[in-house]
């Protein structure tokens, strides 16, 4: 079965230091991948996907993601945390061939400290 | 409207009551989901439409959860008989077309006392 596994429930940067949030999944064909962000109270916005193509992708808010197959992962980084990036941030994955409902990880939690 | 909305934001309801919700998805997007997530877990899929087509509704976790979309665009989750373990943000999403990224809507939080 597909999963996804997000090894940190809980992380806390220095405000200007550099972040990685992991991300692996479980999946034989290549998967369509996203990271999403959950501010408390609020919905998912979608920070960036991975469909084809260059394997580096641009997000919004200064976030990109490297989609490595070898590893099966998909790691999140941003080389200057700001302390509005605190919230929840979650990895997901589809895939090609059947109704496109997205697999979630557990979610890691970021802080971010002054 | 300009993103997807669910109503209502809050919803509690006794053990045994049917609650009904609401989600209005981003004018023109064929696919509408609707997942279930438990405090600190990720959201986990319950059901799929494409127009007014429900194509996939193995993520359902028993036959007191009843979604529709009988237009193709307007969507209710329906619980019957609630129970306490059904206490969780119900959040709704769609997109144009299946793979290129959902929108979500803000989620229903559902308390069952």
């Amino acid at each position: 079965a597909q999963s996804v596994t997000q090894p940190d429930i809980h992380i806390t940067v220095s405000e200007g230091a550099s972040l990685e949030l992991r991300c692996n999944y479980s999946y034989g064909a290549t998967p369509y991948l996203f990271w999403y962000v959950q501010s408390p109270g609020q919905g998912l916005q979608l920070l960036l996907k991975y469909f084809s193509g260059d394997t580096l992708v641009q997000g919004i808010k200064g976030f990109e993601a490297e989609f490595k197959r070898s590893q099966s992962s998909f790691n999140l980084r941003k080389p200057s945390v700001h302390w509005s990036d605190a919230a929840e941030y979650f990895c997901a994955v589809g895939y090609s061939g059947n109704t496109g409902k997205l697999i979630f990880g557990q979610g890691t939690t970021l802080q971010v400290k002054p | 409207g300009a993103g997807v909305s669910q109503s209502p934001r809050y919803k509690v309801a006794k053990r045994g009551q049917d609650v009904a919700l609401r989600c209005d998805p981003i004018s023109g997007h064929v696919s509408l989901f609707w997942y279930q997530q438990a405090l600190g877990q990720g959201p986990e899929f319950l059901t799929y439409f494409q127009n007014e087509a429900q194509l996939d509704k193995s993520g359902l976790p028993s036959d007191r959860f009843f979604a529709e979309r009988p237009e193709g665009s307007v969507s209710t989750l329906k619980i019957q008989r609630t129970q306490q373990e059904d206490s969780a943000v119900y959040l709704c999403a769609s997109s144009e077309v299946t793979g290129v990224g959902q929108f979500f809507g803000p989620g229903t939080r559902l308390t069952v006392l």
